[in-house]
């Protein structure tokens, strides 16, 4: 079974701050690695997909980088809408998912 | 515009059953691979169960497998799972989710709770 590990777990940021979040899989995935948002009590939506594909409609200030074991989900400038948890998950074999990046605010 | 909707959620014993469906709108369904997956109170995401769109690939968690059943009505627009010999521990919110060509999880259903308590 393929493991993903996030970090950090909880991340306090400001209003236009840049914020990293990292996902590890414990064996290569390539590319097959998507970021979900998800707010509370709502559903996890797609950011990006591939490693670095945005999803349409997505605002361009998130990225997505990596390939292999070590991926990255960058926020450029973080805004209001952007308080909340976000998760990676592989799809090269099965799906796992990540144990989560909590935004809030600083 | 896509459109998911679970349903069938809701209190039962441990040991018991429970059948959520998932009503799909905005697509052909028979064109789409589909998945189940939960979560549970304040814990993170947890895929359960696949099925491929003419229902002849089918997956399921280590955690679930013997226990749930995958299915689909492609004629009636929905999505099934059939979960039996219930246990507290599957206790959580169930996400129904299209699948995209490629295997990543496009679009989301709001969610159904259940709850396994005696």
């Amino acid at each position: 079974d393929i493991q993903m590990t996030q970090s950090p777990s909880t991340l306090s940021a400001s209003l236009g701050d840049r914020v990293t979040i990292t996902c590890r899989a414990s064996q290569s995935i390539s590319s097959w690695l998507a970021w979900y948002q998800q707010k509370v009590g709502k559903a996890p939506k797609l950011l990006i997909y591939e490693a670095s594909n945005l999803e349409s409609g997505v605002p361009s200030r998130f990225s997505g980088s990596g390939s292999g074991t070590e991926f990255t989900l960058t926020i450029s400038s973080l805004q209001p809408d952007d308080f909340a948890t976000y998760y990676c998950q592989q799809y090269k074999s099965l799906w796992t998912f990540g144990q989560g990046t909590k935004v809030e605010i600083k | 515009e896509v459109q998911l909707v679970e349903s069938g959620g809701g209190l039962v014993q441990p040991g018991g059953s429970l059948r959520l469906s998932c009503s799909a709108s905005g697509f052909t369904l028979s064109s789409y691979s589909m998945n189940w997956v939960r979560q549970a109170p304040g814990k993170g995401l947890e895929w359960v169960s696949y099925i491929s769109g003419s229902s002849s690939t089918i997956y399921y968690a280590d955690s679930v497998k013997g226990r749930f059943t995958i299915s689909r009505d492609n004629a009636k627009n929905s999505l099934y799972l059939q979960m039996n010999s219930l246990r507290a521990e599957d206790t959580a919110v169930y996400y129904c989710a299209r699948g995209s060509t490629v295997t990543y999880f496009e679009y989301w259903g709001q969610g159904t709770l259940v709850t396994v308590s005696s």
